[in-house]
């Protein structure tokens, strides 16, 4: 069975201070994994695609990198606006039109 | 530049009641889903549809009806609604399904059944 599995459920850290949000993976053959960002009472926002092992995209202070069973995102640096839950998405070989999301990460920046 | 609009963004219905949650998009993107947001929970795919005239269940289809009769809308319908319906419902468009296109979400509807 496909899933995925976010770690931690939240995370506070201070201004400026690095850290990694875990996304874990069990697919059928990956196609794609996604990253979206989700500010409270708003619908989620496209991050990152990544497609294989080893592929990593960046954004501003945002490091998505890919292993064969895991994700990171990379927070560098962090500001308060970076507060937000962030979530994972995988779509297997097996499935066509269905992501398989993890819960998400909540993430607080304090000034 | 609307992208999707999802219309009411809050409502409180009684058990038994129906009703449809509307959602619009303006991006003429073949694809749209509803998912539904639990606390704790993933999001999970409730119907999609690949283009007008073309609907299929996701994962949780029990209890709600879709139709695709245009490229732009993407009703939802609450046949009977039961206490376990309560979340928040989101539309979301992509170019298309089956590909690793970007998924574009409404602002969601928070739905109460009590």
């Amino acid at each position: 069975e496909d899933q995925v599995t976010q770690s931690p459920e939240a995370l506070r850290l201070q201004e400026g201070e690095s850290s990694s949000l875990n996304c874990s993976y069990t697919v059928s053959g990956l196609r794609g994994l996604f990253w979206y960002r989700q500010d409270p009472g708003k619908g989620p926002e496209f991050l990152f695609t990544l497609y294989s092992a080893g592929e990593e995209k960046e954004k501003e202070r945002l490091k998505a990198t890919l292993t064969k069973k895991e994700s990171f995102l990379h927070i560098t640096a962090p500001k308060p606006e970076d507060s937000a839950t962030y979530l994972c998405a995988v779509r297997g070989m097996d499935s066509n039109y269905q992501l398989i999301w993890g819960a998400g990460t909540k993430l607080i920046i304090k000034p | 530049n609307a992208g999707v609009t999802q219309t009411p963004k809050f409502q409180v219905l009684k058990t038994g009641q129906s009703m449809t949650l509307q959602c619009a998009q303006d991006m003429n993107h073949e694809y749209m889903s509803w998912y539904r947001q639990d606390p704790g929970m993933g999001l999970r795919l409730i119907h999609y549809s690949v283009g007008a005239g073309i609907t299929d269940q996701g994962e949780v289809p029990n209890g709600y009806n879709v139709s695709r009769s245009t490229t732009e809308d993407f009703p939802l319908r609450l046949l009977s609604a039961a206490p376990s319906q309560t979340s928040v419902y989101f539309c979301a468009s992509s170019r298309q399904g089956a590909s690793n296109q970007p998924q574009h979400f409404g602002d969601g509807t928070r739905l109460s059944i009590l």
